[in-house]
């Protein structure tokens, strides 16, 4: 299996934009996690899936945050309108139950507002 | 909701041994520690995880006494390319929930020195 892969590696948008980030995690995982890291807050959970269900959305800052998993092979981050405050690496990561805390990360995307 | 406690930094030499310390008074009954290892650019990436005494691998070893209030991870002669942000985490292996979220602290960053 070639990992968790996100796409784009990295994105640079206006603000006001709507920016999507995506990630394909690894096959038969049930867990899926967005995470977006800052110098300054570290790494945050944003929302977690499972089977396909978001389970907990409470680490997504605002309403301009919304992700979605169509299905166990895809899911996507979208920020709409793009704020500067929203720069960070976002990193995609996927774990199969059993195992829930052995995750595995996507390289992420860079995401630069400007 | 289990929080940990680790050291901002640490500097050592290559060759030498490394222990990084973590504290985590609050672990439940369920809760397994994990350690990750994050270099710079790259996603956390899982080195190892344990209950209760010692768990070795061909990276690390974590070090657990009986109360399990805090966990040591041991690094055998280091090198350079151990350099990175090294994570401890608790939470329950097996099942993921929001009542035992991983969360991700500041993180221990060690720096290897030739």
């Amino acid at each position: 299996d070639a990992g968790v892969i996100q796409s784009p590696r990295h994105e640079v948008t206006e603000m006001g934009q709507e920016v999507t980030l995506r990630c394909k995690p690894i096959s038969g995982h049930d867990y899926l996690f967005w995470y977006r890291q800052t110098m300054m807050r570290g790494l945050e959970l944003l929302i977690y899936f499972n089977n396909n269900v978001p389970i907990d959305d409470s680490g997504m800052p605002e309403d301009r945050f919304s992700a979605k998993m169509p299905n166990a092979s895809f899911s996507t981050l979208k920020i709409q309108p793009s704020e500067p405050r929203d720069s960070a690496v976002y990193f995609c990561a996927s774990s199969f139950a059993g195992r829930a805390t052995e995750a595995f990360f996507g390289q992420g995307t860079r995401l630069t507002v400007v | 909701l289990a929080k940990t406690t680790q050291p901002i930094s640490m500097d050592s030499y290559e060759g030498q041994e490394v222990n990084i310390t973590c504290s985590h008074n609050n672990i439940a009954t369920n809760d397994y520690i994990t350690w990750y290892q994050q270099f710079p650019s790259q996603g956390p990436r899982f080195i190892i995880q344990g209950y209760k005494t010692k768990v070795t691998n061909e990276v690390a070893s974590l070090f657990i006494p009986a109360d399990r209030k805090s966990s040591t991870l041991s690094l055998p002669r280091v090198s350079l390319s151990d350099t990175a942000v090294y994570y401890c985490l608790v939470g329950d292996k097996i099942r993921y929930s929001s009542a035992s979220k991983i969360i991700f602290g500041s993180g221990t960053r060690l720096s290897i020195r030739p």
